[in-house]
Formats: C-alpha cells, structure tokens, sequence
C-alpha cells in the first residue's frame, strides 16, 4: 500500500500555463517531503524539497505548498516550458532512516 | 548521473534465469538502495545498505537479493526470474555526512522477462 497518493496520473499544459501536482501522506512520522524529476531514459533527480516547519518554498518556477494540518502537499510549475516536460514524483521520508516512500508519478506534458 | 553507473542497461531474459543486476558509483557515498519502477506504481524499495555490512529489505524484496561488496558496488540479483519482474530498476545512493536524504539514481536497467 502506497504511503504517498500522488494526482493527478498524467497532464497536459500549455506553455506558458501553470501545472499542479498534489500529494497527501497519512504517516505523521515523515517529516521530509522531496519531489523527484524524471526525463525519459533518465534516472530521478532531486528538484526540490521541503520540511513542514515551513508552508512554502520556491526555487525559480517550482514551487512547493505545504499544508501539515491537511498531510497533504503539492507542486506548482510557473510559466511552464516544452523543457518542463518529464514524470515528477513526490516522496517523504523521515529524518532518522531515511528511505524515501514515492507516489505513483505525474507524467506532464508541456505543449509548445 | 555518471557518477552512478548500472549495467547492464537493458536485459532480456528467461523465466527461471538468474540474473545479477550491478551498481557502481564514484560519489563516495555510505548509502545505497535499489528500486523497481512499473508504471503507474511509482518507484518502489527492494533492498537498502547504509554501510558494507548493513544489508536491509524494502517493501518488496521477495524474489530479490542483494550484494554490497565494496562501499562503491551494489548488486542486486533475481535468483529466478518470473514475468512479473519485468520493470525498470535503478539504484541509487546518498551521503549521511550532508543532510542525508538526497538520493543520486543510476540511469537504470530495463529488465524484460520472457
């Protein structure tokens, strides 16, 4: 049973449009929730992560809301671009092991 | 990421074959794990080291072993392949030194089981 539910499966946007993935978790314990970016034939890499003493972080155009009370999260991509076009994947972790529970993955698909 | 290299990148192979999957890296990280991927399922936990001589199972290690033979090698077996092995599987590492939770995937392997 997955620890992490991610959605929406697949998206599609316009360039220059926003995109909105959303995560919700039910173990209290995680206290790390990172977002992985996957380019196809490509390993994830890390895009950017968040810990819940804080309800928002940006980094350029990705950014990540938080909402502790909810146990839920979500990814926002500004200004989206044909380069933004990948699989993302949340993730959460607890700090003292570790090993990190992913979501099933959002395929998102920019139109130029 | 070149600093972790899986080979072979792609494999076909038999039901009932054993196979050895193998994950090197250069990062010089203590940490290392493998992971399926089915579509739709996301990326799942097979087998996690976070030293040489600590070998742990994920949530799906059933039908998979693993081997940590130096701090840069990981191996990751099937001892006989069934059909439903069939994914994609990468490895990957992270650091404890630094905040430890960042983890650096391999290009992974494509695994097809006839």
């Amino acid at each position: 049973q997955q620890q992490v539910k991610q959605s929406p499966q697949s998206l599609i946007v316009q360039k220059g449009g926003i995109s909105i993935i959303n995560c919700a978790y039910e173990n209290t314990a995680f206290d790390y929730f990172p977002w992985y970016q996957q380019f196809p034939g490509k390993g994830p890499a890390l895009l950017i992560a968040i810990r819940p003493d804080v309800s928002e972080k940006k980094e350029g155009r990705f950014t990540i809301s938080f909402n502790k009370s909810a146990k839920q999260f979500s990814l926002h991509i500004m200004d989206s671009q044909p380069g933004d076009s990948a699989t993302y994947f949340c993730a959460a972790s607890m700090s003292n092991d570790y090993k990190l529970s992913f979501g099933a993955g959002t395929t998102v698909t920019v139109r130029a | 990421d070149a600093d972790v290299t899986q080979t072979p990148r792609n494999r076909i192979t038999k039901t009932g074959k054993r196979i050895m999957l193998e994950c090197s890296q250069t990062k010089g990280h203590d940490r290392m794990y493998w992971y399926r991927q089915d579509p739709g399922l996301g990326l799942r936990l097979i087998y996690y080291s976070f030293d040489v001589k600590d070998i742990n199972k994920g949530e799906i290690s059933d039908g998979y072993s693993v081997s940590r033979q130096a701090q840069a090698k990981f191996s990751l077996s099937l001892e006989s392949a069934i059909p439903n092995q069939t994914a994609l599987y990468f490895c990957a590492t992270s650091d404890h030194r630094g905040l430890g939770e960042t983890q650096y995937f391999g290009p992974g392997t494509r695994l097809l089981v006839l």
